[in-house]
């Protein structure tokens, strides 16, 4: 059983359309990071949301984290082909009186010129 | 650039080989992972070094093991691998160990293809 899902699974827009992503679970985070991998690296942390409801902006880039803190997204304002790139998030649960980071399996953008 | 290094980016063995994977991070963090990235997988977290002890092995294979000298080098012996474990191998940095949650700093990866 996945515990994070993300959706879509594929995107390809062409370059200045608006883009939405989407991580969802059913297990309560304490926390959830998201990161961008471009092709041939590894991926690097774009944000960390800690507080039900945040919202977050890079740039264009707006993140929200879900009242219950059970979900979050990704929203990208006209988005660039630099923008291209496999998103993944990656949510803070408990396990064993610590805790754990678990990932899911990415949204793959690509943004074409 | 993101200070953790992973040699060699990509590597071909056969079955019967015995190869290594080498991680160095430039960071001054205490904690070392090994993650691997398949296709249409979620990352799997394969083990976490936290001081230089492993702290965490997640019912890992043992033809898959792990080698942590020091807090910079991280290495993943492998040895009479399986077709199924060709994959994108990713070496992570951070300050913390065991239930850390925060910021991983991520190598670019060692594309592993087992023939």
């Amino acid at each position: 059983t996945q515990l994070l899902e993300q959706s879509p699974q594929f995107l390809s827009i062409q370059e200045g359309e608006n883009l939405t992503v989407y991580c969802n679970s059913s297990s309560v985070f304490s926390s959830l990071q998201w990161y961008r991998q471009e092709p041939g690296e590894g991926p690097v942390l774009l944000v960390t949301v800690v507080t039900g409801g945040e919202v977050k902006k890079l740039k264009r880039l707006t993140f929200q984290f879900g009242d219950a803190r059970k979900d979050s997204s990704l929203h990208i304002t006209a988005a660039q082909p630099g923008d291209t790139g496999l998103y993944l998030c990656a949510g803070a649960v408990p396990q064993g009186g610590s805790e754990k980071l678990v990932f899911g399996k990415g949204t793959k953008l690509t943004v074409n010129p | 650039e993101t200070g953790v290094t992973q040699t060699p980016r990509h590597l071909v063995m056969g079955m019967t080989n015995k190869k290594s994977l080498k991680c160095e991070q430039h960071l001054g963090h205490n904690a070392m992972y090994w993650y691997k990235q398949s296709a249409k997988k979620p990352l799997e977290l394969m083990f976490v070094y936290s001081l230089e002890e492993r702290v965490e092995n997640n019912s890992v294979p043992s033809r898959f093991s792990p080698e942590c000298p020091n807090s910079s080098h991280l290495f993943l012996h492998l040895h009479t691998l399986q077709p199924e474990d060709s994959a994108l191998y990713l070496c992570a940095s951070s300050q913390g160990g065991t239930g850390y949650t925060g910021e991983l700093f991520f190598g670019e990866g060692s594309r592993l293809t087992v023939l």
